[in-house]
C-alpha cells in the first residue's frame, strides 16, 4: 500500500525566507512523487513531479524539490517565500500509473 | 482547452435528496477519478475509470454513492440519499494515457452541503 506523510499541518515563514515543506512516503516498488498547491476555493494545481533521474526536480513558480530515497523524504523548498505563496501543499505517491494517494496537506502561510 | 469542467460549483440540498455531480474531462485523457475532500479525512480518492470503465470504488464510502461514465467525455456521481456527514468539495481530476507517468490535472471541485 502507498502512503504519504506531511508531518506539519502549517508552516509559518517570513517574506523573503526560505520555505520548506515535508513530505515522506510509502510505497512498493519505485515511487512516483508530486506536489500539488490548491488556492481558497480552487482546484489542485500540479507543482512538480519526480519519476526518475536529478533528485532535485524544479517546477512552476520558483519551487523545487529534493527526491531523498535513503529517507524516503520529497520535501518541498522554494529559496525566497512571497505572501503569495499563501496555500495548502498536497505532497502525493504512486507506484507506476496507479491514482495519486494524497497526505493531508500543510497550510503555508508567508507574513509580509 | 478549458481543463476538468465540474458542475455545479456549490450544492446545498437537504438530507434524503438525490445530488448529482457533474464531470467533463480534459479531451484526449483516458483517466477520470473522483475524490472527496475533508478537514478530517483530507483528500479520498472514491473511485477511478479507465476508457470509461470503472477500475477501482473501494473508496466509495456506501451504498448510497454511485457513479458512471457513458462516454469519454462525462462521468457523474451520485449520492441517494444524501446525508449531512457527506458535506465536502468533490473534485474530478483527468489524466492521459500517454507512456510515461503522468500528473492528474483537477477540476475546480463541487462544494457539497447536505443540511
Amino acid at each position: 500500500a502507498q502512503s504519504v506523510a506531511q508531518p506539519e499541518d502549517q508552516v509559518n515563514v517570513a517574506e523573503g525566507n526560505p520555505l520548506t515543506v515535508k513530505c515522506t512516503y510509502s510505497v512498493s516498488g519505485n515511487p512516483y512523487l508530486f506536489w500539488y498547491v490548491q488556492y481558497p476555493n480552487r482546484g489542485l494545481q500540479f507543482l512538480l513531479k519526480y519519476i526518475t533521474g536529478d533528485n532535485l526536480v524544479k517546477g512552476s513558480y520558483g519551487f523545487e524539490a529534493e527526491f531523498n530515497k535513503s529517507q524516503t523524504s520529497f520535501h518541498l523548498k522554494k529559496p525566497s517565500a512571497l505572501v503569495s505563496d499563501s496555500a495548502l501543499y498536497f505532497c502525493a505517491v504512486s507506484s507506476g500509473n496507479t491514482p495519486l494517494v494524497f497526505g493531508k496537506g500543510t497550510r503555508l502561510s508567508v507574513i509580509a | 482547452d478549458a481543463g476538468v469542467i465540474q458542475s455545479p460549483r456549490h450544492e446545498v440540498t437537504e438530507m434524503g435528496q438525490e445530488v448529482t455531480l457533474r464531470c467533463k474531462p480534459i479531451s484526449g485523457h483516458d483517466y477520470l477519478f473522483w475524490y472527496r475532500q475533508t478537514m478530517m479525512r483530507g483528500l479520498e480518492l472514491l473511485i477511478y475509470f479507465n476508457n470509461n470503465v470503472p477500475i477501482d470504488d473501494s473508496g466509495m464510502p456506501e451504498d448510497r454513492f454511485s457513479a458512471k461514465m457513458p462516454n469519454a467525455s462525462f462521468s457523474t456521481l451520485k449520492i441517494q440519499p444524501s446525508e449531512p456527514r457527506d458535506s465536502a468539495v468533490y473534485f474530478c481530476a483527468s489524466r492521459p494515457l500517454a507512456s510515461g507517468i503522468h500528473e492528474q490535472y483537477f477540476g475546480p471541485g463541487t462544494r457539497l452541503t447536505v443540511t
